[in-house]
């Protein structure tokens, strides 16, 4: 099984509400990616948690929360948006980081975000 | 941080030739990862090929091969025998323990 799966495909959201991206992986990896995706532009990496434990957050405004539960599940809990934070979200996984060799990251289908 | 310069924003291949895209970086590191990705419509990203840097012969996968020159800092994507399917955004992509960074990506058009 070499699948990332993130749910839901598709959220529109009010300013005000509080929502929740879903990704999930079943390949053992230790190292799962938050990334921002606008149309026409590259993924920006926005968080790295390794071993379930966050590694890197790209400066990230407090408004996006992520959450590792456990190794094979990474959130991306939202909060008070702005428009401008209507984008693809993209989830990917990886062997590992730090100590062990990197590897290629796949990455799951994405979240099409709008904020209203 | 790393830097990842695609200078083609679009390309364009006729069916069955061969086309090649551009990919320079920037980095301090001499322990990294070089790869190209695929974006097609769908927007599903999907790894193409990879290079570890301290390998210097250069990866291939099947019509794909990469041009891999370390001193100068390149990394070019020859995509051979185009097919139709190939046409999608390409991404070429650092990666460290500590970084990971796209290019701009290439737009590669297939001409049938």
């Amino acid at each position: 099984d070499t699948e990332v799966t993130q749910t839901p495909k598709h959220l529109v959201m009010g300013m005000t509400n509080k929502k929740s991206l879903k990704c999930e992986q079943h390949m053992g990896h230790r190292a799962m990616y938050w990334y921002k995706q606008k149309a026409k532009k590259p993924p920006e990496l926005m968080f790295v948690y390794s071993y379930e434990k966050l590694s890197i957050n790209e400066s990230v405004p407090s408004r996006f929360s992520p959450e590792c539960p456990n190794s094979s599940l990474l959130n991306l809990h939202l909060h008070a948006l702005q428009p401008e934070d209507s984008a693809l979200y993209l989830c990917a996984s990886s062997q590992g980081i730090l100590s062990l060799p990197p590897g290629e990251q796949y990455f799951g289908p994405g979240t099409r975000l709008t904020v209203t | 941080a790393q830097t990842v310069t695609q200078s083609q924003p679009e390309m364009s291949v006729q069916e069955a030739e061969t086309v090649t895209l551009s990919c320079t970086y920037d980095t301090s590191e001499s322990d990294y990862y070089l790869f190209w990705y695929k974006q097609p419509p769908s927007r599903q990203m999907i790894l193409v090929i990879r290079q570890e840097a301290y390998k210097q012969q250069n990866a291939t996968e099947n019509r794909f091969s990469v041009n891999f020159q370390k001193a100068a800092k390149s990394f070019s994507l020859k995509i051979s025998d185009s097919q139709l399917g190939d046409a999608a955004m390409y991404f070429c992509a650092y990666r460290s323990d500590n970084d990971m960074r796209f290019g701009a990506g290439t737009r590669l058009t297939v001409k049938p």
